[in-house]
């Protein structure tokens, strides 16, 4: 069965202390890894795709990575407007749905 | 302008009361989605509508029947309520069916069953 887990569950960092959010995948045959930042009270917002491991894609502070089984969105000198939570989301070959992973809530604190 | 807007934002009802929850996108995209968002943060798709056809239909009860009046409209009608129903509701639209990873969503409609 596909299925996306992230971790970690939550993340609190110091403004500037930069990090990696990490965001393992089993899909049958991906079809692209998806990215998402939602603020508390709002829907998620998309920040990414990726389609083939080795892929590398870069908004300001954040860069998301792709393996084969994972993906990485590293955060540089995050600043306190970071703070969220990230989904991870895959689709596969075998189905037209997105699949969510539960997310990482990250706090930085000023 | 907001690109996709639902209604109502909060909605507290009884137990067995029927409900509905209103979603229009006015990004010009054939492909409309409900997610259901539960207390762990999940996000689950429940349906999906491509040009005012339904294309996923996930494992959900029949008491939610989705209806789409136009490819810019997706409403969610919910029967006889139960405490498991609550949860946060999101809209979501696609350009189209084929290229649905960029996903546009709504602000939630955020759903408490008494």
């Amino acid at each position: 069965e596909d299925q996306v887990t992230q971790s970690p569950e939550a993340l609190r960092l110091q403004e500037g202390e930069s990090s990696s959010l990490n965001c393992s995948y089993t899909v049958s045959g991906l079809r692209g890894l998806f990215w998402y930042r939602q603020d508390p009270g709002k829907g998620p917002e998309f920040l990414f795709t990726l389609y083939s491991a080795g892929e590398e894609k870069e908004k300001e502070r954040l860069k998301a990575t792709l393996t084969k089984k994972e993906s990485f969105l590293h955060i540089t000198a995050p600043k306190p407007e970071d703070s969220a939570t990230y989904l991870c989301a895959v689709r596969g070959t075998s189905y037209d749905k997105v699949i969510f992973g539960p997310g990482t809530s990250l706090s930085v604190i000023p | 302008d907001t690109a996709v807007s639902q209604t109502p934002k909060y909605l507290v009802t009884q137990m067995g009361n029927d409900k509905s929850i209103k979603c229009e996108q006015n990004l010009g995209h054939d492909t409309m989605y409900w997610y259901k968002q539960d207390s762990k943060k999940f996000l689950k798709i429940m349906f999906s509508y491509n040009n005012k056809e339904l294309i996923i239909n996930e494992t959900v009860p029949n008491r939610f029947s989705p209806k789409s009046p136009d490819k810019a409209h997706l409403n969610l009608h919910i029967n006889s309520l139960e405490l498991g129903d609550s949860a946060v509701y999101f809209c979501a639209s696609s350009q189209n069916s084929a290229t649905n990873e960029k996903l546009f969503f709504g602000s939630g409609t955020q759903l408490s069953v008494l």
